[in-house]
């Protein structure tokens, strides 16, 4: 079956301080893969999404940038934290193909202080 | 441009009470049509999945329903639980580029 694993669960970060999320999927092959984030008391926004290894799409100018170095694996990085940065993190993955199966991690709460 | 809009954004029911969620969408083209419920602080879990030719859905005490022709989709929840307080998010997709999600609905069920 897969899985899909996100950490940290909880992250207290300075402003300025770099930031790295990672995300891995388990028992799927080349998976589409998704970083949103989800403000207090708002919707989800998507950040990023990739087709595959080494392409990233971003869907919102920010702060932040994403990476995929593997076919199972998705990095939400940042070289300097902003205090607008903070907020729920949630990656995703969907099959490539159907579009049957999406699955989320279960999240990162940054808080940048 | 693809749109999931949600509505009522919030709600508060009674324990028992039975409840209707609405999602209205302009996604092109459609692929499938997916309702998640969303735990404070945790991902969003799957509750059912519509495809074009799928007009009910249930699971359990969810039930989805799809009109493609009119764009629209309702989750209805029957016989509420405390539990049941959560965020229902509407998810579309379209063909086999990203999801477009709708901002939820926020479902508070009190005793």
């Amino acid at each position: 079956s897969q899985t899909i694993h996100q950490w940290p669960a909880t992250l207290v970060q300075p402003v300025g301080s770099p930031l790295s999320l990672e995300c891995t999927v388990e028992g799927t092959s080349n998976p589409n893969l998704y970083w949103y984030r989800q403000a207090a008391g708002r919707g989800l926004q998507l950040l990023f999404y990739s087709v595959g290894i080494g392409q990233i799409s971003s869907e919102v100018p920010q702060n932040l940038s994403a990476s995929r170095p593997q076919d199972r694996q998705f990095i939400l990085s940042s070289k300097k934290l902003l205090l607008s940065d903070s907020g729920f993190y949630l990656c995703a993955w969907s099959s490539g193909t159907g579009f049957r199966k999406a699955f989320f991690g279960q999240g990162t709460r940054l808080t940048v202080v | 441009k693809n749109q999931v809009e949600q509505s009522p954004q919030s709600l508060i029911i009674l324990e028992g009470k039975n409840c209707t969620l609405q999602c209205n969408y302009t996604v092109s083209p459609f692929s499938n049509l997916r309702w998640y419920k969303q735990d404070t602080g945790r991902g969003p879990v799957s509750l059912t999945i519509m495809t074009f030719s799928e007009n009910t859905k249930s699971n359990g005490r969810y039930t989805a329903t799809l009109d493609a022709d009119t764009k629209q989709s309702s989750l209805h929840i029957t016989a509420s639980q405390l539990s049941d307080s959560a965020s229902y998010i509407c998810v579309v997709s379209a063909g086999y580029s990203t999801l477009t999600f709708g901002k939820g609905t926020m479902l508070l069920v009190s005793p």
